[in-house]
């Protein structure tokens, strides 16, 4: 089954931390995004990919890292820099044709907590 | 800075009846899509209208988009208590890099 990965399902931070959030698609699509969901709230984007080896901060980029070594994987590092982390982080991958947005598949999410 | 704003927030109907979500946004469009989330899950896609189209149908979903007024409405018909969820607008800006911004979302209750 193709689809797009995110692990693990809940996650616990400790002040000072770093932690790395896992995402993983098998969809060989071009383009990764990782998007932050507080209670109630919308979809922010953090960081987006279009390519292997490039990405671009998105709206609230501070405070997280990324890489995009390969084309499957698009890992995400909530630094210890970033103050407020509790929240639902999502994953996704789309294809693109030129620069227009084919619809996105989504990851079931991590929950990341603070200790 | 977010484009689409969603009303009502949230919408409590009974099974049968027709649910009716808004989106409006600020600025030029591409395409605008609309997504739904259950509890605690990743989001799905559900339909996507073109700026140069004004109305799409996909089963009992129905969606239009007026590009005068910046909006697109939901409309899911013969609501059913699995359509209980969250959905949302997501507007792909023209001339952009591909990235969506997404509403706040309308949270769906639809009680048996």
């Amino acid at each position: 089954d193709g689809g797009i990965t995110q692990s693990p399902k809940y996650l616990f931070r400790k002040e000072g931390q770093n932690v790395t959030l896992s995402c993983e698609q098998n969809l060989n699509h071009d383009a990764m995004y990782w998007y932050r969901q507080d209670p109630g709230q919308g979809l922010r984007l953090i960081y987006y990919s279009q390519i292997v080896n490039d990405f671009q901060k998105g709206d609230i980029a501070e405070g997280y890292s990324v890489s995009r070594e390969k084309k499957e994987s698009f890992p995400l590092t909530v630094t210890s820099a970033q103050k407020n982390p509790t929240a639902f982080y999502l994953c996704a991958s789309s294809t693109l044709v030129g620069t227009v947005n084919q619809p996105q598949h989504f990851g079931d999410g991590t929950r990341l907590s603070i200790l | 800075s977010q484009q689409g704003e969603e009303d009502p927030q949230a919408l409590s109907i009974q099974e049968g009846e027709n649910a009716t979500m808004n989106c409006s946004y600020k600025t030029s469009i591409n395409n605008l899509q609309w997504y739904r989330q259950n509890s605690g899950r990743g989001l799905v896609h559900l339909i996507l209208i073109r700026s140069n189209e004004r109305e799409k149908h996909s089963g009992r979903l129905r969606v239009t988009l007026d590009t005068s007024k910046k909006s697109s409405s939901l409309l899911i018909t013969a609501s059913r208590a699995a359509d209980t969820a969250s959905y949302f607008c997501a507007a792909h800006g023209s001339g952009n890099t591909g990235k969506l911004i997404f509403g706040q979302g309308t949270t769906l209750q639809v009680k048996p």
